[in-house]
């Protein structure tokens, strides 16, 4: 069965402390995986897609890689402002084509 | 540029009352979709349309219907509101399916 599944589901950062989010993946065809911030309140909004194993995307303090069975959002040296529900999302181009969430990831970061 | 917009933001109803949530998109996107978001359950895909005049289930689509006349707006009715459907509504649109969605602010909707 098609799966993503998000690891910690909460995790609490000093300011500066850096961390890893992990989304590992179960799918038929991978055709796409893609990381999304979601803010209290607020939609989804749009960080990376990721293709295949060993692309790496970089957006200020964060820094998203794939594996063939996971894919790792690093945060470095994070801020409040980070603070914020990490989804991942993997696009199965398999027989179902369609997109497949995981859980998320709260990340609360104390000044 | 609005991207994705969705009205109402709130919403509250009665258990056997009906209503349509509109989402409208000025992106000149193919795809539109709506999914539901619930604690513990994540987002789910109600409906979704690969174009203007169709419609497609997705996971949960029990109790709700859609239409897509205008290739800007996707409309998600429900035609007698369930305690059950009590929820936060996203929209989101694509250009190819596959490639990344954007997303509407949402709507909160609470069925009594």
């Amino acid at each position: 069965e098609d799966q993503v599944t998000q690891s910690p589901e909460a995790l609490r950062l000093q300011e500066g402390e850096s961390s890893s989010l992990n989304c590992s993946y179960t799918v038929s065809g991978l055709r796409g995986l893609f990381w999304y911030r979601q803010d209290p309140g607020k939609g989804p909004e749009f960080l990376f897609t990721l293709y295949s194993a060993g692309e790496e995307k970089e957006k200020e303090r964060l820094k998203a890689t794939l594996t063939k069975k996971e894919s790792f959002l690093h945060i470095t040296a994070p801020k409040p402002e980070d603070s914020a529900t990490y989804l991942c999302a993997v696009y199965n181009a398999g027989n179902n084509r369609k997109l497949i969430w995981g859980l998320g990831t709260s990340l609360a970061v104390n000044p | 540029n609005a991207g994705v917009t969705q009205t109402p933001k709130f919403r509250v109803l009665k258990t056997g009352q009906s209503m349509t949530l509109l989402c409208a998109q000025d992106m000149n996107h193919e795809y539109m979709y709506w999914y539901r978001q619930d604690p513990g359950m994540g987002l789910r895909l109600i409906h979704y349309s690969v174009g203007e005049g169709t419609t497609a289930k997705g996971e949960v689509p029990d109790g709700y219907n859609v239409s897509r006349l205008k290739k800007q707006n996707f409309l998600l009715g429900l035609e007698s509101a369930a305690p059950s459907q009590t929820s936060v509504y996203f929209c989101a649109s694509s250009q190819p399916q596959g490639s990344r969605q954007f997303f509407g602010p949402g709507t909160r909707l609470t069925v009594l």
